[in-house]
């Protein structure tokens, strides 16, 4: 049973251009979470998605970032227009149906914004 | 709102015990959690422990939460210079809709 895959594990964009992250959940699970990790800080939550649904989204910035977990293939966190400051490492984490106890994360994807 | 607090920083000397400690302030927590980030990877979970356990025991790892003070805590025996990572609490509840919220994670340091 594979974890949670994110990809790319590393990304470069200059400013202004588009960020796609990818995260795949562990099988079975339903539930995505994605977080944002700055320097020298803590995991800071943005987007909870269920399949096909936004379950809650009071994280993320109101413009430039959406999110999104279709009903096939992976979740993408989609950042447009990246300026300096996206500049972070984003992790995406699932668990099963609500409830349950496990959350597992992926290995993060680095996205630097040059 | 919800609410995770860990200290910074811990020093300890490689075989002795390590104690992380965290507070949070979601009464409605249902889970409790302990994750280990390594310097560049993603967060490894632990451990975990429900709310109506005040105790779990995992070889090296033991977990103690106190339900009425809001408190939990991470005990590693035998400390060793692999465990020197950032430790991050984390606390899922229904008042959060299941979303966990992190502290923002205790570094923890081994030396010889």
């Amino acid at each position: 049973n594979a974890g949670v895959m994110q990809n790319p594990r590393h990304l470069v964009r200059r400013r202004g251009q588009e960020a796609r992250l990818r995260c795949s959940p562990m099988k079975g699970h339903s539930h995505v979470y994605w977080y944002r990790q700055l320097p020298e800080e803590g995991l800071k939550f943005m987007v909870y998605l269920q399949k096909e649904n936004i379950i809650d989204e009071s994280g993320m910035p109101k413009e430039r970032f959406s999110a999104e977990f279709p009903k096939e293939g992976p979740s993408i966190l989609r950042i447009q227009q990246v300026v300096r400051g996206d500049s972070a490492a984003y992790f995406c984490a699932s668990s099963p149906p609500r409830g349950k106890a496990e959350a597992f994360f992926g290995q993060g994807t680095r996205l630097t914004v040059v | 709102g919800e609410d995770v607090e860990q200290s910074l920083f811990l020093s300890v000397r490689e075989g002795d015990s390590s104690v992380i400690n965290c507070t949070y302030t979601d009464s409605s927590s249902t889970y409790l959690y302990w994750y280990k980030q390594e310097p560049g990877a993603g967060l490894q979970l632990l451990t975990y422990i429900f709310s109506n356990m005040d105790m779990k025991q995992d070889q090296r790892l033991t977990v103690l939460l106190n339900k009425k003070d809001k408190h939990l805590s991470l005990r590693i025996a035998d400390t060793q210079t692999g465990d020197s990572a950032i430790y991050f609490c984390a606390e899922k509840g229904t008042g959060g809709s299941y979303i966990p919220t992190f502290g923002r994670g205790t570094s923890l340091i081994v030396h010889p």
